[in-house]
This record gives structure tokens, C-alpha cells and sequence, in this order.
């Protein structure tokens, strides 16, 4: 009965590797986000999709695309994977329209070698 | 001057302690404030969530905003090992800014038996 669920845990890569990450939320919510935390645990903000249309893209290589096939979930697809890249990857839900809190997934632990 | 500034700690007190946590921001904007508590290896949770200036409580927990300072703040009454955890707070506006929700990087905070 998880509300957000991210797969996969855990993911470690070589540089230069194509990887997608994958969430589903069965809340009901119409807006879903990807956050990027870094190893000094700052949170920011990469995507967010309303009812599977972008609305937010922060200043994020081209090489991260996300995919919203419906509202209950949006994936991650990130090319030519690089060291820097190397975070824990966060997804989140909330209702629309409002400003209610997002709920996250626990996370994707991307590590690039 | 960054939107959001959190002091990172980390922090470290006895059980029992009263907790301060604070955060000061820069864009007057800003109508929605939260605060997340996040256990090692897991996403954040809700923990408090306010609008505009004011206090609320939920249990040990006090939030505080003064929007004239730009300045939020959480209490943390007889702490417990349990509250070990980073706290994040959290911030957003209304209208356009409705999906975008900036977070502070994060107070480490150890509560010792």
C-alpha cells in the first residue's frame, strides 16, 4: 500500500550508460515532480508533470528526460550517464490546483563509476 | 543570496531537550511553509505545514512563521532518539510558482539517550 513507490533502489552504473528510473503513486494525485538530492542532502527540483503535461523544467541537461505515460506515473530516462550525475533521486506527488505538500517516493540511489 | 538558508548543523542534544530549528528567506512571495522530517536512507515526511505568519501546533511539535522577518521556525518539545533525523524545511508561493516548492538544505539533528 506504499503511496509512492520508485524502482530501483539502488542503481550503479558505469559513465557513459542510458538508465531509467521508474514511479507510480496510487494516491490519486494530478501533479508528480523528480527532486535531485545531493550527497549535502540539498533537494532541488528537476520536473514536474500535471495530469502528464510538463509544467516545470528546471535548468536540467537534456540529457534527463522525463516520461508521464499517466497521471499515476512518471519516469526518468537519463543518457550518456555521467560521474556527476551521481545523487539520490527523489519522486513526489501532489493533489492539484492546490498548494498542498508533496509526498515522496524514498528514493533511487544513482551512482556512476 | 540564496532563496532558502538553513543552518546544516549538524546538531546534537540530550533527550528531553527543546529543539529550534530555523530558516530565513529571501523572496517575499512565499505563502506556504513546510517543514519534512527525513530518517538516513528514506524520503522526506511531512511534518508541519503552514500558511502565511502564525504558529501551529501538533503535539511536541511548533511551527512559527514571521513573514515580516522571513524567518520560520520549529520546536521540538521533550525530544526523543527517535527525532534523529535531518529536517528540511520548505517553502512556495501561490499562483504561478504553485508547483515548485524550495527547500532549505537540511538540519541534521541527533537526540542522545
Amino acid at each position: 500500500d506504499t503511496a509512492v513507490s520508485q524502482t530501483p533502489k539502488y542503481l550503479v552504473t558505469q559513465m557513459g550508460n542510458d538508465k531509467s528510473i521508474k514511479c507510480e503513486q496510487n494516491l490519486g494525485h494530478d501533479t508528480m515532480y523528480w527532486y535531485k538530492q545531493d550527497s549535502k542532502k540539498f533537494l532541488k527540483i528537476m520536473f514536474s508533470y500535471n495530469n502528464k503535461e510538463l509544467i516545470i523544467n528546471e535548468t536540467v541537461p537534456n540529457r534527463f528526460s522525463p516520461k508521464s505515460p499517466d497521471k499515476a506515473h512518471l519516469n526518468l530516462h537519463i543518457n550518456s550517464l555521467e560521474l556527476g550525475d551521481s545523487a539520490v533521486y527523489f519522486c513526489a506527488s501532489s493533489p492539484q490546483g492546490t498548494n498542498s505538500p508533496l509526498h515522496f517516493g524514498n528514493g533511487t540511489r544513482l551512482t556512476v563509476t | 543570496q540564496k532563496e532558502v538558508e538553513q543552518d546544516p548543523g549538524p546538531l546534537s542534544v540530550p533527550e528531553g531537550a527543546i529543539v529550534s530549528l530555523n530558516c530565513t528567506y529571501s523572496n517575499s512571495a512565499f505563502q506556504y511553509f513546510m517543514w519534512y522530517r527525513q530518517y538516513s536512507r528514506k524520503g522526506p515526511e511531512l511534518l508541519m505545514y503552514t500558511y502565511s505568519s502564525g504558529n501551529k501546533e501538533d503535539g511536541r511539535f511548533t511551527a512559527q512563521v514571521d513573514k515580516s522577518s522571513k524567518y520560520i521556525s520549529l520546536f521540538i518539545r521533550d525530544s526523543q532518539p527517535s527525532d534523529s533525523a535531518t529536517y528540511l524545511c520548505a517553502m512556495m508561493g501561490s499562483g504561478g510558482s504553485n508547483y515548485k516548492l524550495t527547500f532549505g538544505k537540511g538540519t541534521l539533528l541527533t537526540v542522545n539517550p
